[in-house]
C-alpha cells in the first residue's frame, strides 16, 4: 500500500462546478498537509498548507484535514478554465525532506 | 523576483552521455531537493541537501550525482548509469519547514 493515495481521475467539471479533489494517508506520523497545482509542463505551485485537522479556507479553495480518518481534500468553489490542472496532495511528518506526493488528479474545468 | 531557475527547459541526451541539469535559487533557502516526475506517478526525490557541500540520497539516486558547492546552486548529473532517464526533472527549495518550492522543471529526452 503507498503511504499517500489520490485518485489519478481524470475529472472534467463544466464550469462554476463544485470540485472535490481527496488523497489518503496511512502513516499516523504525518501532521503536515500541502496542495500544489501544477499546470501542464510546469513545476508545482504551493496552493495550500495546513497542520491542523479541521477546514482552511482561502478564496475559492477550501482545505480539509481529518486525522481521524486520515483523509485530506481539497474543494474548488465556482471552478474556473483556468483552474484545469493537475493536483498534487503532499503529506510530511517534519520537515520537506520527508514529503510523500500523491500521484495527482487531473482536472479540466469546460467553458 | 526571487524564485527558482531551472535550466535548460528541454534536454535531450544520447546513449551513454552524461548530462547536468542546472538549478539556481535567490530565495536564501538552506535545503535544495531534486525529484523526479514521471506520468502518472508522484514526484520521487533524488538527492537533498540541506546545507552547502552536504548532500544526501534519496529514494531513487542510482545513476544520478549532485554537489552543493554554493548556497544558491544545487546542479544534478545524469549520469550513463541511469538506465530510463527520460522523465521530467524538478528542483525544488525550503527554509527548513515542510513546504517546498518548485522551479518550472527540465524535461529529458533520451534519443
Amino acid at each position: 500500500q503507498k503511504e499517500v493515495e489520490q485518485d489519478p481521475g481524470p475529472l472534467s467539471v463544466p464550469e462554476g462546478a463544485i470540485v472535490s479533489l481527496n488523497c489518503t494517508y496511512s502513516n499516523s506520523a504525518f501532521q503536515y498537509f500541502m496542495w500544489y497545482r501544477q499546470y501542464s509542463r510546469k513545476g508545482p505551485e504551493l496552493l495550500m498548507y495546513t497542520y491542523s485537522s479541521g477546514n482552511k479556507e482561502d478564496g475559492r479553495f477550501t482545505a480539509q484535514v481529518d486525522k481521524s480518518s486520515k483523509y485530506i481534500s481539497l474543494f474548488i468553489r465556482d471552478s474556473q478554465p483556468s483552474d484545469s490542472a493537475t493536483y498534487l496532495c503532499a503529506i510530511s511528518s517534519g520537515s520537506a525532506r520527508q514529503l510523500t506526493f500523491g500521484s495527482g488528479t487531473q482536472l479540466t474545468v469546460l467553458p | 523576483d526571487g524564485g527558482i531557475t531551472q535550466s535548460p527547459k528541454y534536454l535531450f541526451r544520447k546513449e551513454g552521455q552524461n548530462v547536468t541539469l542546472s538549478c539556481e535559487q535567490n530565495l536564501n533557502h538552506d535545503a535544495m531537493y531534486w525529484y523526479r516526475q514521471d506520468p502518472g506517478q508522484g514526484l520521487r526525490l533524488i538527492y537533498y541537501s540541506q546545507i552547502v557541500n552536504d548532500f544526501q540520497k534519496g529514494d531513487i539516486a542510482e545513476g544520478y550525482s549532485v554537489s552543493r558547492e554554493k548556497k544558491e546552486s544545487f546542479p544534478l548529473t545524469v549520469t550513463s548509469a541511469q538506465k530510463n532517464p527520460t522523465a521530467f526533472y524538478l528542483c525544488a527549495s525550503s527554509m527548513g519547514g515542510p513546504q517546498a518550492f518548485f522551479g518550472q522543471g527540465t524535461r529529458l529526452t533520451v534519443v
